[in-house]
């Protein structure tokens, strides 16, 4: 089974703190993804990945950046937190080949809560 | 732009009573289409997807989902609900060269009352 790791599953920050979200994979897949979860939103993505050091940016990329320094390893960074990013975040890898089956797994989310 | 539309935010049914939960999608070639299902204080796990050939596809849980093209519809369906069904229920499409991006409806929660 593919397992998706993130490692904080709730956080409490204030505003201006720097916040960094781990999201770990067991296995060599190459696509990894950031989305927030918001209410009657659904999921958006924020960022993500197709191999190591690279990354791309998706549909609300503001106020986050991504690091990816080795393939099962792909973070999150609130460079300074505020509240309006107070979400449920969720880190999700493809598997299969890029032009593969396009199927996500997920991680069960890191709730933040950005006073 | 491409887009998904779940137009129903939240349905209650009785257990052991079908379902059918409506997703549109706008997306101009032909698209990967996903049902995935998210419990409480959980991820999300795939029910099922669509890429080609038969239109009616088979999910776990008992879950199908048929695609019409000409609807651009990729509507949910179970024929007996059970309890354990209460959830939330996330259409997607993915899309962009490669397959990289999946976009998601804004999800449909289910209630299932006695």
């Amino acid at each position: 089974d593919v397992k998706v790791t993130q490692s904080s599953r709730y956080l409490v920050k204030r505003t201006g703190e720097k916040v960094f979200l781990e999201c770990v994979q067991d296995m060599d897949h190459e696509n990894m993804f950031w989305y927030r979860q918001d209410p009657g939103l659904g999921l958006r993505l924020i960022y993500f990945s197709y191999d190591v050091k690279m990354k791309e940016k998706g549909d609300i990329p503001e106020g986050y950046s991504v690091s990816r320094e080795k393939k099962e390893r792909f973070s999150l960074i609130l460079e300074s937190a505020s509240t309006n990013q107070t979400s449920m975040y969720l880190c999700a890898i493809r598997a299969g080949t890029s032009r593969g089956t396009g199927e996500l797994f997920f991680g069960e989310g890191s709730r933040l809560t950005v006073l | 732009a491409q887009s998904v539309t779940q137009p129903d935010i939240h349905i209650t049914v009785s257990e052991g009573a079908s379902l059918e939960l409506r997703c549109n999608y706008s997306y101009g070639a032909t698209p990967y289409l996903f049902w995935y299902v998210q419990s409480p204080g959980q991820g999300l796990q795939l029910l099922l997807k669509y890429f080609s050939g038969d239109t009616l596809v088979q999910g776990i849980k008992g879950f199908e989902a048929e695609f019409k093209r000409s609807q651009s519809s990729f509507n949910l369906r179970k024929p007996s609900v059970h309890w354990s069904d209460a959830a939330e229920y996330f259409c997607a499409v993915t899309r962009g060269a490669g397959g990289f991006k999946t976009i998601f409806g804004a999800g449909t929660r289910l209630f299932v009352k006695a």
